[in-house]
């Protein structure tokens, strides 16, 4: 059972704005910098977000990211049917000494 | 170009030994951690260890201590993670991951065990 809480799943239509959340606790978000990745169907993870809101080259600009406290988000806007896919976020986590992952959330651009 | 690749699907019984590999090229390998994550079908990621090719420390998180083995040969710049008696449950697909500036995934190893 993941120790960052995301919500199951996400929809939005196209040219929307959709958030995706990640809770975690003091040993983790609240200390750590948190990572965000995509996964297509039947693909490797891609990291589309790093140390909180930082997007690596060749993202979009239309992914942003964000954290507060214990809790951190994704923000998707100009949402494109390209951007279907399950989504993760990810932090350190001091007490396991092991990087935790979200349940992951799967987006849905209906 | 920066890549890892990882060995072909592999195909086992419970009980069996497997060794899976993830070859670094492009990049300085010895100068990155390399993180091996798992999938189980269907299911979200996890986490499972990495190793310091420098020296070849490890760490591991307890759910996977003492069941599978984090190993490199910085000669051929490849990593490895290995099982000496695999369960059912270890069905699954195996990612290493390296971040050498720009963060790299192999392409993945699926490995099946049954009966």
């Amino acid at each position: 059972q993941s120790v960052l809480t995301q919500s199951p799943s996400a929809s939005g239509t196209p040219g929307q704005k959709v958030s995706i959340s990640c809770s975690g606790s003091g040993s983790n978000i609240g200390i750590n910098k948190v990572d965000w990745y995509q996964q297509l169907p039947g693909t490797a993870p891609k990291l589309v977000m790093h140390s909180n809101d930082q997007r690596p080259s060749g993202v979009p600009d239309r992914f942003s990211g964000s954290k507060s406290g214990t809790s951190a988000s994704l923000a998707i806007s100009g949402l494109q049917s390209e951007d279907e896919a399950d989504y993760y976020c990810a932090a350190w986590d001091a007490s396991l000494n092991g990087l935790l992952f979200g349940g992951g959330t799967k987006l849905t651009v209906l | 170009e920066v890549q890892l690749v990882q060995s072909g699907a592999e195909v086992k019984k419970p009980g069996e030994s497997l060794r899976i590999s993830c070859r670094g090229s492009g990049y300085n390998f010895n100068n990155n951690w390399i993180n091996w994550v798992r999938q189980m079908p269907g299911k979200g990621l996890e986490w499972m260890g990495r190793i310091d090719p420098t020296d070849s420390h490890t760490n591991y998180i307890p759910s996977f201590q003492g069941h599978v083995i984090i190993s490199v040969d910085t000669s051929i710049s490849t990593a490895y993670l290995q099982w000496n008696s695999l369960q059912a449950s270890d069905t699954a697909t195996y990612y290493c991951v390296a971040n050498p500036g720009k963060q790299v995934w192999g392409q993945g190893t699926t490995v099946t065990v049954s009966s």
